[in-house]
């Protein structure tokens, strides 16, 4: 059992906004800005997306933005595409170690 | 570009240990930490351990402590990670990723999958 909550599935037609949660305790995504995001594809490695709770790497589309709130973060995709089906995945600093949420397969209809 | 390269799959025995290598290139070895992540089929992510390159003692999960041992290599710029006592329970696909400086993973190698049977 993974130790951040998210939603098993979402969906969206092309051009469409979905929102993926992930909600923690007060001991790791509430308690540090350091919530970051994973764009994972069948058989690939995890794709950095987003850190430090809404920050993008150089290269990730401006379709991909973070938010928080209290204990809960989110992964909103605007625009959806095709390519952008796939698993994702969040994780937050503990202060001591590192979690992640058990993932959500992003299904583009 | 950065680049992580990672040993071949394995197959092991229950009981049996397991040693993982990283190879690093694209950037300087030592000036960012690496992890060990590990992702058993359908499942999310398990973070494993982290290690400085520049030196210092690694540190594990918790749960992992006693089995995990994470080390590395400045001269070949090679991280490597050491599992023992497997059970089927450690059947995974095991990555390194690097710390990007923020708590967070910024590369990730291609993954290498351990097979634990009998």
């Amino acid at each position: 059992q993974s130790a951040l909550t998210q939603p098993a599935s979402v969906s969206g037609s092309p051009g469409q906004s979905i929102t993926i949660s992930c909600t923690g305790t007060s001991s790791d995504v509430g308690g540090y800005n350091y919530v970051s995001w994973y764009q994972q594809h069948p058989g690939k490695a995890p794709k950095f997306m987003i850190f430090d709770v809404s920050n993008r790497p150089s290269g990730v589309s401006n379709r991909f933005s973070g938010s928080k709130s209290g204990n809960t973060a989110s992964l909103t995709i605007s625009g959806l595409q095709a390519e952008d089906e796939a698993f994702y995945y969040c994780s937050s600093y503990t202060g001591y170690n590192w979690v992640f949420g058990g993932g959500t397969k992003l299904t583009v209809l | 570009q950065v680049q992580l390269v990672q040993s071949g799959a394995e197959v092991k025995r229950p009981g049996a240990s397991v040693k993982v290598s990283c190879k690093a290139s694209g950037y300087t070895f030592t000036s960012q930490n690496m992890h060990w992540v590990r992702q058993a089929p359908g499942q999310g992510p398990e973070w494993m351990g982290i290690i400085n390159p520049s030196g210092g003692s690694p540190t594990y999960e918790q749960k992992l402590q006693g089995r995990v041992t994470v080390t590395r290599d400045t001269s070949t710029s090679t991280v490597y990670m050491e599992l023992s006592s497997l059970t089927s329970e450690d059947t995974a696909v095991y990555y390194c990723a690097r710390d990007s400086g923020r708590h967070s993973f910024d590369h990730w190698g291609q993954g290498t999958l351990v097979i634990v049977s009998s």
